[in-house]
């Protein structure tokens, strides 16, 4: 099973910040990478897929990027509505989650 | 388009329950569709996976206690969950798995996901 390890676990950030969250896979998996937003209450929100793919309707502020074992989800300009928990996800191999990013004011 | 679960509730340990994911704009039996789970304070667990065409997939965890199955008629998705343990306590989600067609290779990835329902185990 590929292990999904995000970082940092939790960041305080304020509106207007860039925030940059990352995910690190345990071995290569090209771009098949996929972040998700979630808040309590909703069901989780694709984000960006394939890594670098902004998914319609998602604001521009937020952008991906990586290849192999890293990659990077940044959010310039965090806006209220940012602050959301952000997952990662492989589609490689038998599909894997990270453990979570919590932004928080 | 989207997906509403059903069926959630508190359960005793060693009990059953059937979640339901009803359907509308698109059929659940043209593409893939998936159970994942949050324990409290955890993160996310893909529990099962009815393909379109219909076979099925578990991980350890829930392998030989849980079943995914549809209803075509109903276009519905459904999760018979057998022989429950305290830690199956979870917000259920049922979400459908989409691709895109980049450079030639398939990339897949979950675009619609219902709002959940909780299943609490507990005596």
């Amino acid at each position: 099973e590929i292990q999904m390890t995000q970082s940092p676990s939790s960041l305080s950030a304020s509106v207007g910040d860039r925030v940059t969250i990352t995910c690190r896979a345990s071995e290569k998996i090209s771009t098949y990478l996929n972040w998700y937003q979630w808040k309590p209450g909703k069901g989780p929100n694709l984000l960006v897929y394939a890594a670098s793919h902004l998914q319609s309707g998602v604001p521009s502020r937020f952008s991906g990027s990586g290849y192999g074992t890293e990659f990077t989800l940044t959010i310039a300009n965090l806006q209220p509505e940012d602050f959301a928990t952000y997952f990662c996800q492989q589609s490689f191999k038998t599909w894997t989650f990270g453990q979570g990013t919590k932004v928080e004011v | 388009v989207q997906v509403v679960e059903s069926g959630g509730g508190v359960v005793q340990p060693g009990g059953s329950l059937r979640l339901s994911c009803a359907a509308s704009g698109f059929s659940v039996t043209s593409t893939n569709m998936r159970w994942v789970r949050q324990a409290p304070g955890k993160g996310l667990e893909l529990i099962s996976l009815i393909y379109s065409g219909g076979a099925t997939k578990y991980p350890d965890s829930v392998k030989g206690r849980f079943t995914i199955s549809r209803d075509s008629s109903k276009n519905t998705v459904y999760l018979q969950m057998n022989s429950l343990r305290a830690d199956d306590t979870a917000i259920y989600y049922c979400a459908r798995d989409a691709c895109s067609l980049l450079t030639g290779q398939d990339y897949c990835y979950m675009d619609v996901w219902g709002k959940g329902t909780t299943v609490t185990v507990s005596s």
